[in-house]
């Protein structure tokens, strides 16, 4: 059975600092997704990844997968305060008939 | 487009009624799904449609029901609400005829049972 973990589960960083929030899987799974949720808002897609090795960077924010480790990371790089938010990964699970399995979420507090 | 839609935003209920939540989306997209989302869980998939006539049970089905009688709506039905169904209902969508591609969600609707 497909389990996600994101660690930490909390953040809080100062702006300009760079960080990473990791995301394990514990099975197969050959595709990775982020996504971002504002405080009382809907959930964004930020990321797909699809492969071994997939690197994906939009604005200060690079996401990775490394398919061997069953290992995806967020880096944040120079955060500033637009960022905060909760952070979210899912990987697809092929046993369960490929429904997406979630991470707890990752709260992001990014501070002036 | 509007997107995925949902309706009502906030909703209360007593032990033992039954709503619909409804879920619209204009994006012609054939696979539909059901979350809700518990403080610290992530969300969890209670149903999912990858077409017109075809639902499947996710993850938490008990207690709901679905139908997909349009490639545009699918409404969420709670049978006899319970205080452990109170939870934010997400629907969302994507193309495809599995959940493999990125998924729209819609706003949400904040479901609280007394």
């Amino acid at each position: 059975e497909l389990k996600v973990e994101q660690n930490p589960l909390f953040l809080s960083m100062q702006e300009g600092k760079n960080y990473t929030i990791y995301c394990n899987y514990s099975t197969t799974s050959d595709r990775l997704y982020w996504y971002r949720q504002d405080p009382g808002k809907s959930l964004e897609s930020l990321f797909v990844l699809l492969s071994n090795g997939a690197v994906k960077q939009e604005g200060r924010l690079m996401a990775s997968l490394d398919t061997k480790a069953r290992l995806s990371t967020l880096h944040i790089t120079a955060a500033v305060h637009d960022l905060s938010a909760t952070y979210f990964c899912a990987a697809l699970s092929r046993d369960s008939n490929y429904q997406l399995i979630w991470g707890a979420g990752t709260k992001l507090i990014i501070k002036p | 487009n509007a997107g995925v839609t949902q309706t009502p935003k906030f909703q209360v209920l007593k032990t033992g009624q039954s709503m619909t939540l409804q879920c619209a989306q204009d994006m012609n997209h054939e696979y539909m799904s059901w979350y809700r989302q518990d403080p610290g869980m992530g969300l969890r998939l209670i149903h999912y449609s990858v077409g017109a006539g075809i639902t499947d049970q996710g993850e938490v089905p008990n207690g709901y029901n679905v139908s997909r009688s349009t490639t545009e709506d699918f409404p969420l039905r709670l049978l006899s609400a319970a205080p452990s169904q109170t939870s934010v209902y997400f629907c969302a969508s994507s193309r495809g005829v599995q959940g493999v591609n990125e998924q729209f969600f819609g706003p949400g609707t904040r479901l609280t049972v007394l």
